[in-house]
């Protein structure tokens, strides 16, 4: 099955510094998504991406897909304490008993210091 | 956009009591919705993949006949946990597949199971 790895577990900032999560798969990527979430709630999309070498941005979050590397980062630029939070990458299985299932990494939680 | 719903957010039940919790696709048909567990600070476990009219998938390790899994229909299913002890009192989210979509997943807002 497919194993995603985020890196870090945790990372605390002061605000206004940028930062960078990754995500490595150990299989290749077909498709690989961004959420943030606060514990106890639901799941805040933030970007797929599906193409290798893709990139993405919105507001102050840019997310990469290095797809021959089989990983993607997430970095965030001048960041707010509402960045904080839980930050979750999950990747689509591509074929046999993964087809279609969409499983996530460990989670990097993100503290932001005013 | 698309929205999933979710139901009850947050349930509180006696152990050995079953629950049922709820997944519904408001505006989109969904073939296939998938079921998560997620423990306080940690990531979401995938528990199964719920196929609207066939059987659901498990993941290994989740027990098939303590969360019984039914998709009757292209909008909703239903996670029943049952003989509920303490154990499983748990956060479960649940997401959608948009049966039109090439690759979207949308969840829904998650069920907080607390066991006494």
């Amino acid at each position: 099955s497919q194993e995603l790895e985020q890196s870090p577990q945790s990372l605390i900032v002061q605000e206004g510094k940028n930062l960078t999560i990754n995500c490595t798969s150990s299989k290749t990527l077909y498709g690989l998504y961004w959420y943030k979430q606060k514990y106890g709630e639901g799941l805040i999309f933030l970007m797929m991406l599906q193409k290798g070498g893709e990139e993405k941005s919105h507001e102050k979050i840019t997310a990469k897909l290095d797809e021959k590397k089989q990983q993607s980062s997430l970095h965030i630029t001048a960041s707010q304490p509402s960045h904080a939070g839980i930050y979750l990458c999950g990747a689509v299985g591509a074929g046999g008993t993964s087809y279609g299932k969409l499983t996530f990494g460990q989670g990097t939680i993100l503290t932001v210091h005013p | 956009g698309a929205v999933v719903s979710q139901h009850p957010s947050w349930v509180i039940c006696k152990s050995g009591t079953s629950v049922k919790i709820e997944c519904r696709s408001l505006d989109f048909q969904a073939t296939t919705m998938f079921w998560y567990r997620q423990f306080p600070k940690q990531s979401l476990m995938l528990m199964a993949t719920s196929n609207e009219g066939s059987k659901a998938t498990y993941e290994q390790g989740v027990e098939k006949d303590k969360f019984l899994i039914n998709h009757a229909s292209l909008t909703l299913s239903t996670l029943t946990v049952t003989s509920a002890h303490p154990e499983d009192s748990s956060f479960y989210i649940c997401s959608a597949k948009d049966r039109s979509n090439t690759g979207e997943l949308f969840f829904g807002e998650g069920s907080r199971l607390t066991v006494l």
